[in-house]
């Protein structure tokens, strides 16, 4: 069974730092790209970033380009986000899902349960 | 970036009824396009993939098309099950861009 758990969210001051992680099991985690997708409270779903399987195509939201680093360590089947600088704007349910530009039926299939992440003095 | 275009933004509807769903693409996606459901609390689920492909485990009265831009998620003789917020996702390039969504409701 394919599962993806995130961690790491909780409260944060404005301009301050905090790193997601999303543990993947079920599947061979190295074979696939993998997203981050957020949602503010009571908004729609947003992405925020991609990384490809093997980490060599990594793409950014202009909302958090050069603030949010997504990364993965294919070894211990995590995915992460790094997320720096935050604004009360980054307040979201912040979700990990397997996926990318490919027409695959799978594809966006797999979502976590997300972690909320709280930007707030 | 593609913007993708969703409405209605609210939709009230019986039981029973069929009702649509449209995204229109503001630049050509082909068949990447997704729809998504999503129930208070819960993450979402993907419901139809290619445009027109019902996903695994999804009702048959759930259907997609396209014409041209215009992508339509289709539910037929609605349940009650089927009320949510419906989602459209465009994964043909980067940035990927969901619409804004459209609230199922019973009327």
């Amino acid at each position: 069974e394919v599962q993806l758990v995130e961690s790491g969210g909780g409260l944060v001051q404005p301009g301050r730092s905090l790193k997601l992680s999303c543990v993947a099991s079920g599947f061979t985690f190295s074979n696939y790209g993998m997203n981050w997708i957020r949602q503010a409270p009571g908004k729609g779903l947003e992405w925020v970033a991609y990384i490809s399987s093997g980490s060599s195509y990594i793409y950014y939201a202009e909302t958090v380009k050069g603030r949010f680093t997504i990364s993965r360590d294919n070894a211990k089947n995590t995915l992460y986000l790094q997320m720096t600088s935050l604004r009360s704007e980054d307040t979201a349910l912040y979700y990990c899902a397997r996926g990318g530009l490919t027409g695959s039926p799978d594809s966006f299939a797999y979502w976590g349960q997300g972690t909320l992440v709280t930007v707030s003095s | 970036d593609i913007q993708m275009t969703q409405s209605p933004s609210s939709l009230p509807a019986s039981l029973g009824d069929r009702v649509t769903i449209t995204c229109r693409a503001s630049q050509d996606i082909g068949n990447y396009l997704r729809w998504f459901q999503q129930k208070p609390g819960k993450s979402p689920r993907l419901m139809i993939y290619g445009a027109t492909n019902l996903a695994a485990g999804v009702p048959s009265r759930f259907s997609g098309s396209r014409s041209g831009s215009d992508y339509s998620l289709t539910i037929n003789s609605l349940e009650s099950e089927d009320m949510a917020i419906y989602y459209c996702l465009q994964h043909n390039e980067y940035p990927l861009t969901f619409g804004s969504g459209t609230k199922l409701e019973i009327k």
